[in-house]
């Protein structure tokens, strides 16, 4: 199994340009999510997904979109990017939805927004 | 709602001492907690969790955690520790309302020879 896999791993865009961040699983989980990582702020929760074709937000989803067309893959797209999206973006999996299942996390996408 | 608190930014240890990374949490209900590890340039690795049971949780690596209801924290242990302990380290809670998971701002662990 690769676990959970994310491209690009770095990225650098230009104020008002759109690009989707992909993550892919392969371990038929259920539970997706998309978390933003800041210095001195932790991991914050942007999106996740509960299954196919059920997403809900999280903490801070305001100029992101996501969608789950199948179990595997979770993409998340920047609309517009702002500078203010310049972090750190990891994409996490876990077997069930239940509150005791582990996170898998992904390496990571570093994103500089100019 | 449910939080999580780290109150230290930067935990110093001299290797082969013992190492405590500091959370506390705020829940409704029972808490279910869960410790992660990120070294430099990584996603985050599951460490432990606690759900029900045993105060005294054992992971990865030798670490664990004991869980304080009364205090309501759930510390991270080492007896020893090892320079490549050095890395930052997450508390997490959820409640069991099955809302997602909350992380707390980390902890950086320099563990020095």
């Amino acid at each position: 199994n690769a676990g959970v896999t994310q491209t690009p791993k770095f990225q650098v865009l230009k104020t008002g340009q759109s690009m989707t961040l992909q993550c892919a699983q392969d371990m038929n989980h259920e539970y997706m999510s998309w978390y933003r990582q800041d210095p001195g702020m932790g991991l914050r929760l942007i999106h996740y997904s509960v299954g196919a074709g059920i997403t809900d937000q999280g903490e801070v989803p305001n100029g992101y979109n996501v969608s789950r067309s199948t179990t595997e893959d979770f993409p998340l797209r920047l609309l517009s990017a702002a500078p203010s999206q310049t972090s750190v973006y990891f994409c996490a999996s876990s077997l069930r939805t239940g509150v005791t299942d582990t996170q898998y996390f992904g390496p990571g996408t570093r994103l500089t927004v100019l | 709602a449910q939080s999580v608190a780290q109150p230290e930014d930067q935990v110093n240890v001299a290797e082969g001492n013992p190492l405590t990374v500091k959370c506390t949490y705020s829940v409704s209900g029972n808490p279910y907690l869960f410790w992660y590890v990120q070294y430099p340039n990584r996603g985050l690795q599951f460490l432990l969790k606690y759900i029900t049971g045993d105060n005294l949780v054992k992971g990865s690596y030798g670490f664990e955690a004991e869980f304080n209801k009364s205090q309501t924290s759930f510390h991270l242990k080492k007896p020893s520790a090892l320079v490549s302990d050095s890395a930052l380290y997450f508390c997490a809670v959820r409640d069991p309302g099955n809302t997602p998971l909350v992380f707390g701002k980390g902890t950086r662990l320099s563990v020095i020879a």
